[in-house]
């Protein structure tokens, strides 16, 4: 069945820079568009950003543009998403999440503070 | 604040129907599939509805989707307690190249 196990997250310090990765299995990840999602504390889903199956197209959130950096690698299966100069409001839950099908991870909680 | 709009919450008695608004334009809604996802905390959210009004094997045909124009609907039928959950829609916005969300809408059983 489908897998999504996203990992990396943690504590850090406003302005360092953290990188989630998200295992994938039980479908043919390199055909799958693939996103990142987050959830700020008592707050709603926010989408963060999206990539293509073959990385022809990537496309931001304008909350992280330029700081974050979505990718992936198809053989291994996984997605990352570097975050460079974190802010204390990028503290959320980050998910990946599958285009079609509506699978999700069960989630990574970066925490950005000092 | 979100693209999309739901209301904050709902509520109903069990085994009532209880109709959740999603509200859009038309770079998102009205060209677009739209999903609702449940989401109860610590979990990953679970899709309901997905292509506007298709439901994945599994959901209870009590759950149903549907869309006109700009906005979209998801309706409860027969509400039960294990139905109290934070509901979110969404679907793909043509001018932002990504993802939008709702702002969730808090489902209480009375």
């Amino acid at each position: 069945q489908v897998q999504l196990v996203e990992s990396g997250g943690g504590v850090v310090q406003p302005g360092r820079s953290l990188r989630l990765s998200c295992a994938a299995s039980g479908f043919i990840f390199s055909s799958e568009v693939m996103h990142w999602v987050r959830q700020a504390p008592g707050k709603g889903l926010e989408w963060v950003a999206v990539i293509w199956h073959d990385e022809t197209k990537k496309y931001y959130a304008d909350s992280v543009k330029g700081r974050f950096t979505i990718s992936r690698d198809n053989s291994k299966n996984t997605l990352f998403l570097q975050m460079n100069s974190l802010r204390v409001e990028d503290t959320a839950v980050y998910y990946c999440a599958k285009d079609q099908g509506g699978y999700w991870g069960q989630g990574t909680l970066v925490t950005v503070s000092s | 604040q979100s693209v999309l709009t739901q209301p904050p919450s709902a509520s109903g008695t069990p085994g009532q129907r209880v109709t959740i608004s999603c509200s859009g334009s038309n770079s998102n809604i009205e060209n677009n599939a739209v999903k609702w996802y449940q989401h109860l905390p610590g979990t990953a959210p679970k899709v309901l509805i997905y292509g506007t009004n298709q439901r994945p094997s599994g959901v209870p045909d009590r759950f149903s989707g549907s869309k006109s124009g700009t906005s979209a609907s998801l309706a409860i039928g027969g509400l039960q307690s294990e139905d109290e959950a934070d509901y979110y829609c969404a679907t793909w916005d043509d001018s932002l190249n990504g993802w939008v969300f709702g702002g969730g809408t808090k489902v209480t059983v009375l």
